[in-house]
C-alpha cells in the first residue's frame, strides 16, 4: 500500500513568515496526493489534491504544494503566514483500491 | 447542506460495554470510511465499503464491526469495548469507487473514551 511520510511533527513561525510543511510519498506509480488541514474539535477540511493535471497546485486560504517526481516529495507552503492558519495538518494518498492513507500529522504554530 | 453526520459527538463507556457510533451522509457517496484519530499517528482507517451491502478491513479492524444496509449509513459496532479504543473517530465520505481521485468528506468526529 502507498504511504506519505511528514517529516516534522511540529512547526513553529512568525506571523507573515513563510510556512513550509514537509511530506515524502512512497509510490511506484503516480500517486493522488492530497492536503488537510484540521482546525481544534474539527473534522478535517481538503486544502487541495494533486491529480497528475499540474504540478504546482494551489488550494484555499493561500496555500499551494508542488509535486515533485524525482524527489517523491509533495510539500505545502504559503508565502505569509496569519494567525488563522494554526492548525493539524495531514497530507494524504488515496491508493488504487480507494483507500485514503494520512501522514502522522504537523501541529503549525503561529507566533504574533 | 448536512454533508456527513456524525452521532454521538461524545461517549464514555466501561470496558466491555458495545455500542454503535452513527453516521450518514446526504450526497449520495459510494464510498464510505471510518478512521480513528490518535496523537502522533494521523489517521487509521478502520474499515470501509464502495457500496451498500459491501464492506472491507481497513489498517486496524480489530474489535469493530460494521454494515452497509443503505448509501445513506455507515455505522461502527465496538463489541466489547477496550481501553485501548479510547479515541477520536472519524466517518468520512467520497463519490465514485472507481474514482479514487476524489477527496473525502469528513464528519465533526465523535470523541470515545472507555474507562
Amino acid at each position: 500500500a502507498q504511504s506519505v511520510t511528514q517529516l516534522g511533527s511540529h512547526v513553529s513561525v512568525s506571523e507573515g513568515a513563510l510556512v513550509l510543511l514537509r511530506c515524502n510519498y512512497s509510490s511506484s506509480v503516480p500517486p493522488y496526493l492530497f492536503w488537510y488541514v484540521q482546525y481544534p474539535n474539527q473534522g478535517l477540511q481538503l486544502l487541495l489534491k494533486y491529480t497528475s493535471a499540474a504540478t504546482l497546485v494551489k488550494g484555499i486560504n493561500g496555500f499551494e504544494a508542488e509535486f515533485k517526481k524525482s524527489e517523491t516529495s509533495f510539500h505545502l507552503t504559503k508565502p505569509s503566514a496569519h494567525m488563522s492558519d494554526a492548525a493539524e495538518y495531514f497530507c494524504a494518498v488515496r491508493d488504487v483500491n480507494n483507500d485514503m492513507r494520512f501522514g502522522a500529522g504537523t501541529r503549525l504554530t503561529v507566533k504574533p | 447542506n448536512a454533508g456527513v453526520t456524525q452521532t454521538p459527538k461524545f461517549q464514555v463507556l466501561k470496558t466491555g460495554q458495545s455500542m454503535t457510533l452513527q453516521c450518514a451522509q446526504d450526497m449520495n457517496h459510494e464510498y464510505m470510511s471510518w478512521y480513528r484519530q490518535d496523537p502522533g499517528m494521523g489517521l487509521r482507517l478502520i474499515h470501509y465499503s464502495v457500496g451498500a451491502g459491501i464492506t472491507d478491513q481497513g489498517e486496524v479492524p480489530n474489535g469493530y464491526n460494521v454494515s452497509r444496509s443503505t448509501t445513506e449509513d455507515f455505522p461502527l459496532r465496538l463489541l466489547s469495548a477496550a481501553p485501548s479504543q479510547t479515541s477520536v473517530y472519524f466517518c468520512a465520505s467520497s463519490s465514485g469507487t472507481g474514482a479514487y481521485t476524489g477527496e473525502l468528506f469528513f464528519g465533526e468526529g465523535s470523541r470515545l473514551t472507555v474507562l
